[in-house]
């Protein structure tokens, strides 16, 4: 399995700022993705975010508000922009098990970092 | 897009006591992953079984993809069992990406 860390664990954020978390992956992965899980409520994907090429939004979510980059292999982070109450929720990256340079699939079991809580006052 | 649908929503238990958790999906898929959310917010990968039967110690997980649905299997539950239960699927032809059903949240009393 992969072994995935997150940076901030937590934060209290103020409205109007922004914040950036980080995912660090300990192997090359193709795949990374970005979750949001809002308080009592499910995982809902924000977007896909691949090396090399711009990060594809879900419906409801928009780059100006939770730009991503994917510098390499192993790194994305996830930038929650001009923080409302409502973006307090937990913000998951997980990857696809799928070896970098290796064929794109929808097969491959995904593992999941420990997730950012935000809280934005 | 595909629907996940996981039953029931909330269950309790009294611990030693076995329960079987449901998830039915609208479509055919070829990833299906089962997981455990701690009281922390981790998930926690269970099963990776997006058809057939796998046993982990006291779970065990069965898919029947044919008609579109997933059973897992908690027996003996122990206190430290408690938690939402995911059950995520991820459709043919998409990025990769798992779509979640709602949970179950399982609490189990001693």
């Amino acid at each position: 399995s992969a072994v995935i860390s997150q940076k901030p664990s937590r934060d209290i954020c103020q409205r109007g700022t922004s914040l950036t978390i980080q995912c660090q992956v300990d192997s090359q992965v193709t795949m990374m993705f970005w979750y949001r899980q809002q308080p009592g409520q499910s995982l809902t994907l924000i977007a896909t975010a691949n090396q090399g090429s711009e990060a594809t939004y879900e419906s409801g979510f928009v780059i100006d508000k939770f730009p991503i980059s994917r510098p390499n292999l192993t790194f994305s982070t996830l930038t929650v922009s001009n923080m409302s109450p409502e973006d307090s929720s937990i913000y998951l990256c997980s990857v696809d098990r799928g070896l970098a340079g290796g064929p794109l699939s929808s097969y491959n079991e995904q593992f999941f970092g420990p997730g950012t809580r935000l809280t934005v006052l | 897009g595909i629907q996940v649908e996981q039953s029931p929503p909330d269950l309790i238990l009294q611990e030693g006591a076995n329960s079987t958790l449901r998830c039915n999906f609208s479509d055919s898929v070829n990833n299906l992953q089962w997981f455990h959310q701690n009281p922390w917010g981790q998930l926690i990968n269970l099963f990776y079984i997006p058809s057939g039967t796998k046993q982990n110690g006291r779970l065990s997980a069965t898919t029947v993809a044919t008609e579109r649905y997933s059973l897992l299997y908690i027996s003996s539950s122990q206190t430290t069992d408690s938690g939402v239960y995911f059950c995520a699927v991820g459709e043919g032809g998409s990025q990769g990406n798992l779509i979640f059903g709602k949970g179950t949240k399982l609490s189990v009393k001693p």
